[in-house]
């Protein structure tokens, strides 16, 4: 299956400030994912990163808040603006990889004070 | 947005019992997936199954996907402490749309030594 590094595996953040993490995965993939984790809860689904063009965003989210670069087949990130109390949460980043389902990164995990 | 019904929520076992674990839906799934999660990393990819009917081991292991296509089951024989995390199902439909993932809530699991 895809090996995926994320980065940084957790941060301290001031609110009001923005926070970039980096997915880089070691094969190409076409289809690559951005989840958000609040704690004790189950993952939900930000956006779709899509290579060479705009992100496709899930109800709730925006990309002023949650801007999604995807320059290749191996590479994305997500930017948190902005940030407040509310977006402590796991950031996890996924793709998806024929025969082997969706695999996942080790995930981010934000606190903001 | 849509979730499935997983359950149960929770589970405090002895080492060496077995456990199981199930998920149900109102929609058809063409793929259903079980996951684990140790603290501090992403979900990590269990079992898929594919096929109505389909039974699959991965060692201790073994998963169903319903006949109905509405639910899986997860069984874990002969638990051990390492064998402590969150598990999570999660259902795909076919195209489109539905082919993006929807997450149980998770089922903890504890293990007594």
């Amino acid at each position: 299956s895809a090996v995926i590094s994320q980065k940084p595996s957790r941060d301290i953040c001031q609110r009001g400030t923005s926070l970039t993490i980096q997915c880089q995965v070691d094969s190409q993939v076409t289809m690559m994912f951005w989840y958000r984790q609040q704690p004790g809860q189950s993952l939900t689904l930000i956006a779709t990163a899509n290579q060479g063009s705009e992100a496709t965003y899930e109800s709730g989210f925006v990309i002023d808040k949650f801007p999604i670069s995807r320059p290749n087949l191996t590479f994305s990130t997500l930017t948190v603006s902005n940030m407040s109390p509310e977006d402590s949460s796991i950031y996890l980043c996924s793709v998806e990889a024929l025969n082997y389902g969706y695999t996942f990164g080790s995930g981010t995990r934000l606190t903001v004070v | 947005g849509q979730q499935l019904n997983q359950s149960p929520q929770s589970m405090f076992i002895q080492e060496g019992e077995d456990v199981s674990m199930n998920c149900t839906s109102s929609s058809i799934f063409n793929t259903w997936l079980w996951y684990k999660q140790d603290p501090g990393e992403g979900p990590v990819l269990l079992i898929a199954l594919y096929k109505a009917g389909e039974l699959t081991s991965n060692g201790r292991l073994t998963a169903q996907f319903g006949i109905t296509r509405k639910d899986s089951f997860l069984n874990i024989s002969a638990s051990i402490p390492s064998d402590v995390g969150i598990y999570f199902c999660a259902g795909q439909g076919s195209a489109g749309n539905n082919r993006k993932l929807i997450w149980g809530l998770g089922t903890s699991l504890a293990v007594n030594p």
